[in-house]
């Protein structure tokens, strides 16, 4: 595609509750990096991965948080048991093979709202 | 302390004026430095990168890194309306994929 797309656009979702968010990364982008932006703040990294492998997932806030990419494009963030605390909008991102994740390029986002 | 401080603004001006937008920054090992765009309920655009400290000049955008005193800075010509956004200063370490954001700075352009 022409740019990252990120699935659902926007999400409410109870307390409690499971929720999946999707990442299409721009087709042949090797590099993928979800972040996390709260109201008012600036990104705060979550995972990267190179190809299909987590490289580092050293930003993930516990073990409710866990991400794959089983075929090295589309990736899934996955949130069990949310809380209102996780209401956030969440940034895919990707980077081609070569660059770094100085030319990483971002999609618009899944704004998610824990009720 | 967080690692990267930025006035959250917001930063208002008329149409035609020069913009700074600063950040500073804790740690030292940063080399790389950027500077995103964001409109609302957008993603993050990247502007201008720049590695290890000096100037780094396109269009109307400059963007300075003096590491010495941890500080980098974007400086925006005859600004337009069109430049109302929210601006984010973002660096990282070499071998490191993690960027570190500031919290973004609000410009508004009148005009």
């Amino acid at each position: 595609g022409a740019g990252v797309s990120q699935t659902p656009s926007n999400k409410v979702t109870e307390k409690g509750k499971y929720v999946e968010l999707r990442c299409d990364p721009i087709s042949g982008h090797t590099a993928l990096y979800w972040y996390r932006q709260s109201l008012g703040q600036g990104p705060e990294f979550l995972i990267y991965f190179q190809g299909t492998g987590a490289a580092d997932d050293s930003g993930l806030p516990n073990d409710r948080f866990f991400a794959v990419r089983p075929e090295g494009s589309v990736s899934t963030l996955k949130i069990q048991r949310t809380e209102r605390g996780d209401s956030a909008v969440y940034l895919c991102a990707s980077s081609a093979p070569g660059q770094a994740n100085t030319e990483a390029f971002f999609g618009q986002g899944t704004r998610l709202t824990v009720v | 302390q967080k690692e990267v401080e930025q006035d959250p603004g917001p930063l208002s001006v008329p149409e035609g004026a020069i913009v700074s937008l600063n950040c500073t920054y804790s740690n030292s090992a940063f080399q790389y430095f950027m500077w995103y765009r964001q409109y609302s309920r957008k993603g993050p655009e990247l502007l201008m990168y720049t590695y290890s400290s000096g100037n780094k000049e396109d269009g109307r955008f400059t963007a300075q890194v003096d590491k010495s005193s941890k500080y980098i800075s974007l400086f925006i010509r005859d600004s337009q309306p069109s430049d109302s956004a929210t601006y984010l200063c973002a660096m990282t370490r070499p071998g490191f994929q993690k960027l570190v954001f500031g919290t973004g700075t609000r410009l508004l352009v009148s005009p």
